[in-house]
């Protein structure tokens, strides 16, 4: 059980397009939804907190109108990329927690490669 | 203040001897310690956690772990090291389940 998946696992895109990562829980319904990126030997960065049917909460310095998060249902949550360019390349994951929230369970991640 | 912290980059052991990965917290409320272990180019997977009760838990593949209050550490242990064990270590802690603040990870190498 508490399994979250993760589509795609990789996407390379040119610089000025927007990528949708999309993140689901299969067997459980998601309350929250985190978005964490990873770069290459370092731990997780958390970006934003999504509730469903509400706003995502975004961390300090995170600009929200480029990453754009929708939690429309307790079992799908999107990241959107705006306009990607280069330096958005990183590791991108996503974990959920259900109802209780007590652990959180971790998507495969997507790799982003920005051209 | 960094609420977690990891003091290894990196530890290094021999397969079939006991291995230990290092995590302390900082105190901030009553906290809620996990680890998770993430091998290359894939997410986390969940180990075990510490809510309450018995500070010694046990969790997945073997590994468990100890919540001590007075050192503030939550140390990963194995009695008996796989080379299969080697990945990525994180320590996470999380006081209102809103928030989880992750270590810096350790890597683990077992060799043969």
């Amino acid at each position: 059980g508490a399994v979250v998946s993760q589509h795609p696992s990789w996407v390379i895109c040119k610089s000025g397009t927007s990528v949708k990562i999309e993140c689901r829980s299969l067997d459980f319904q998601a309350t929250t939804m985190f978005w964490y990126r990873q770069f290459p030997k370092q731990s997780l960065m958390l970006m934003a907190t999504s509730n469903e049917g509400s706003k995502a909460t975004y961390e300090q310095g995170v600009e929200k109108d480029k990453f754009l998060i929708n939690h429309a249902s307790l079992t799908l949550s999107t990241l959107t990329v705006t306009s990607a360019h280069p330096e958005d390349s990183s590791f991108y994951i996503c974990s959920a927690t259900g109802t209780g929230g007590e652990t959180q369970y971790f998507g495969p991640g997507t790799r982003l490669l920005v051209l | 203040a960094q609420s977690v912290a990891q003091p290894e980059d990196q530890v290094n052991v021999a397969e079939g001897n006991p291995l230990t990965v290092k995590c302390t917290y900082s105190v901030s409320g009553n906290p809620y310690l996990f680890w998770y272990v993430q091998y290359p180019n894939r997410g986390l997977q969940f180990l075990l956690k510490y809510i309450t009760g018995d500070n010694l838990v046990k969790g997945s593949y073997g590994f468990e772990a100890e919540f001590n209050k007075s050192q503030t550490s939550f140390h990963l242990k194995k009695p008996s090291a796989l080379v299969s064990d080697s990945a990525l270590y994180f320590c996470a802690v999380t006081y209102n389940f809103n928030k989880f603040y992750f270590g810096s990870g350790t890597k683990l190498n077992v060799k043969p």
